[in-house]
């Protein structure tokens, strides 16, 4: 029962530098998420997907890119970090449609831990 | 703009103490409104409420929609340690026909003490 699995779990970047953090489900969800998690901000969306192949811009996509090559992964890039990307990110997966097995109800992974310096 | 307020942010009360949280919104064409528990790391799921004066219910937990009025508490009974976690109260964005995207208030940390 893995479900959603985030990697790394820490990472701790210098101003400048690139990384990527990887999400992978395993319960053959459509959807998939990328939110940012700030103290008193609550969660905001980056990037999503709809679909193997397919990603569009969340409430704060600016300094991100994504990719979804296949329907189980969905990454997200910083190609230069800046101290203002240190946050906690989560990503999460859903099924399409509506309802309690629909694109509403999420299932989040554990979690990375960024910290840019 | 879509907004979700959630109150009070944080809460702190004794085991066995009840209490009610509250999410207020202003979307346009809604659709649902749901509760989230976020305990160390990753939120999970508790309730999804569409209909007003309809209460969800699971075990100490249960809550309520009021769409005149557009909001939502959420209480929990005989409160015990491990309830103590961020609640969090999301309302799907409705854009070009989608509901998929959702729009999370700033969450109510709940703190429960022996």
């Amino acid at each position: 029962n893995a479900g959603v699995t985030q990697t790394p779990k820490f990472r701790v970047l210098k101003t400048g530098q690139s990384m990527t953090l990887l999400c992978a489900q395993d319960m053959n969800h459509e959807y998939m998420y990328w939110y940012r998690q700030d103290p008193g901000m609550g969660l905001r969306l980056i990037h999503y997907s709809v679909g193997e192949g397919t990603t569009a811009k969340g409430e704060v996509p600016d300094g991100y890119n994504v990719s979804r090559l296949k329907k189980q992964n969905f990454l997200l890039g910083l190609e230069s970090a800046a101290p203002s990307q240190t946050s906690v990110y989560f990503c999460a997966s859903s099924y399409a449609g509506t309802g309690l097995s629909g694109a509403n109800v999420l299932t989040f992974g554990a979690g990375s831990r960024l910290t840019v310096l | 703009e879509d907004k979700v307020v959630q109150s009070p942010l944080s809460l702190v009360v004794h085991e066995g103490d009840t209490v009610t949280l509250n999410c207020s919104y202003e979307v346009t064409n809604f659709r649902s409104l749901l509760w989230y528990k976020q305990e160390k790391k990753a939120p999970t799921f508790l309730f999804m409420l569409t209909s007003s004066g309809i209460e969800k219910k699971s075990g100490r937990l249960s809550s309520i929609l009021d769409k005149k009025e557009l909001f939502s508490i959420l209480n929990i009974t005989a409160t015990q340690t491990g309830d103590s976690a961020i609640y969090l109260c999301a309302v799907p964005k409705n854009s070009g026909g989608s509901n998929y995207k959702l729009t999370f208030g700033k969450g109510t940390l709940l703190t429960v003490n022996p």
